[in-house]
């Protein structure tokens, strides 16, 4: 049941875009993203509740298709700041929360 | 700072032995959620409280138990520790809203769990 994530890692020069793709086999009801960096908890960045949502949070928005059971984020004009391991999660209708395989970000100068 | 805490932050045991993870959710909080994070390994859902109640499990092991007290803290227990259960425990806990599950998560820093 847990999300499969793509790229499992990617390497960005700052200021370049990026997009991490999170499915699932499941039916998705809502879908979490989280950044957690090397040795830190993972912060909560935004959640979507609706199919076809987009939502943003500084230079990184999100999508989620309910048809395709899928969620992508979108990192734009990338900052060294933006490094970590991003988890895509989502809650199915036994209230069980599964997160993603996860895609490691590494920003470069 | 999440407003999250976890005790201890580290712990080191031997295999056979027993320990308890505490974590204690931010205030007005309902939802107490525990995760195991092994090395370079991604979040497992262990387990699901809600205001006292169990409300899922998920992959945890009959050697493992929680419970969340009517102060709202929670405890994780481990039980016959083995070498495959080094890992880093986080709890997470979220507002009340129906559903619970679907609310953002705030993590705790974590307590790191080495058996020797």
């Amino acid at each position: 049941q847990q999300p499969v994530q793509s790229p499992q890692a990617v390497i960005l020069r700052e200021g370049e875009d990026a997009v991490i793709n999170c499915s699932s086999s499941k039916a998705l009801y809502s879908v979490h993203w989280y950044r957690q960096k090397h040795g830190e908890a993972p912060v909560f960045l935004m959640i979507l509740l609706k199919g076809g949502e987009q939502k943003g949070h500084e230079k990184i928005s999100a999508s989620f298709n309910e048809k395709k059971q899928q969620s992508s984020l979108y990192l734009t004009a990338s900052q060294l700041s933006y490094s970590g391991t991003y988890f895509c999660g989502t809650a199915n209708t036994g209230n069980q929360f599964y997160f993603g395989t996860g895609t490691s970000l590494t920003v470069i100068p | 700072d999440s407003g999250v805490t976890q005790t201890p932050k580290h712990l080191i045991t031997a295999t056979g032995q027993r320990v308890t993870l505490r974590c204690s959710p931010r205030s007005g909080d309902l939802s107490v959620y525990w995760y195991q994070q092994s090395l370079d390994q991604g979040l497992q859902f262990l387990i699901h409280y809600y205001n006292g109640e169990e409300r899922a499990k998920g992959n945890i092991l009959e050697r493992f138990s929680a419970q969340q007290f009517p102060d709202l803290h929670s405890e994780l227990n481990l039980s016959s520790l083995e070498l495959g259960d080094s890992a880093l425990y986080f709890c997470a806990s979220s507002a009340p809203k129906a559903g619970g599950a679907y609310n953002e998560q705030f993590f705790g820093p974590g307590t790191r769990l080495t058996v020797l």
